[in-house]
């Protein structure tokens, strides 16, 4: 089965510590993973994928094809980083390639 | 400004009578879908569009209905909608579904109450 796994619901640091939140993908082709952020009363929108092997706002993401994991990592976590995340994985279903997402993980840096 | 607009943002209404959700966006994308977000289990893919008069069921689509005539809109029908509908709604759209490392752009929301 095609699934995302996001095991914390909820997720707590202290300002400047590091932070892990944890994606598993279970997927038999190639995956295409990416992590979107949802801050407080906004929209969803893409913080980083795969692919672009970047870091965005301090987040860096490798994908562990041998463990199918997807990790997000910031080493020194921001108040404003306080948000929902979400880790996606791009499927196929008929022609279209399309994400299914994990249940998220709602981040809180605590100052 | 690119984007994608839904309307209503909040709506509270009644067992039984028929609404409806509108999404549009202005940039010309191919592909165009509806999620439901719920606590605990994330976004779940309603209904999703490849195109126009191409449409198709995701992962929920009981209870709800869409149709893709133009190229921008895409609404979410709920013909007779039930409480367990209260949700948050989100619209995307991309690009195109035909190929990987595309971004999804999401709407605002709309947080639907169903009493």
């Amino acid at each position: 089965a095609q699934r995302v796994t996001q095991p914390e619901k909820l997720l707590s640091v202290f300002k400047g510590a590091p932070v892990e939140l944890k994606c598993n993908y279970s997927y038999s082709g190639s995956p295409e993973l990416f992590w979107y952020v949802q801050y407080s009363r906004q929209r969803l929108q893409l913080l980083l994928r795969h692919i672009s092997r970047e870091s965005i706002k301090g987040f860096t993401a490798d994908l562990n094809k041998g463990e199918t994991s997807f990790h997000l990592k910031k080493p020194f976590a921001q108040e404003e980083d306080s948000a929902m995340y979400y880790c996606a994985l791009k499927i196929s279903r008929g022609s279209a390639r399309q994400l299914t997402f994990g249940s998220g993980t709602q981040l809180t840096v605590l100052p | 400004e690119a984007q994608v607009t839904q309307n209503p943002r909040y709506l509270i209404t009644v067992t039984g009578k028929k609404l409806t959700v509108t999404c549009s966006q202005n940039m010309n994308h191919e592909y165009m879908s509806w999620y439901r977000q719920d606590p605990g289990l994330g976004l779940r893919q309603i209904y999703y569009s490849m195109n126009v008069e191409v449409t198709d069921k995701g992962d929920v689509p009981e209870g709800y209905k869409v149709s893709r005539k133009e190229k921008r809109n895409f609404p979410l029908i709920l013909e007779s909608p039930s409480p367990n509908q209260t949700s948050l709604y989100f619209c995307a759209s991309s690009p195109t579904a035909r190929t990987d490392s595309t971004e999804a752009f999401f709407g605002q929301g709309t947080r639907l109450t169903v009493v």
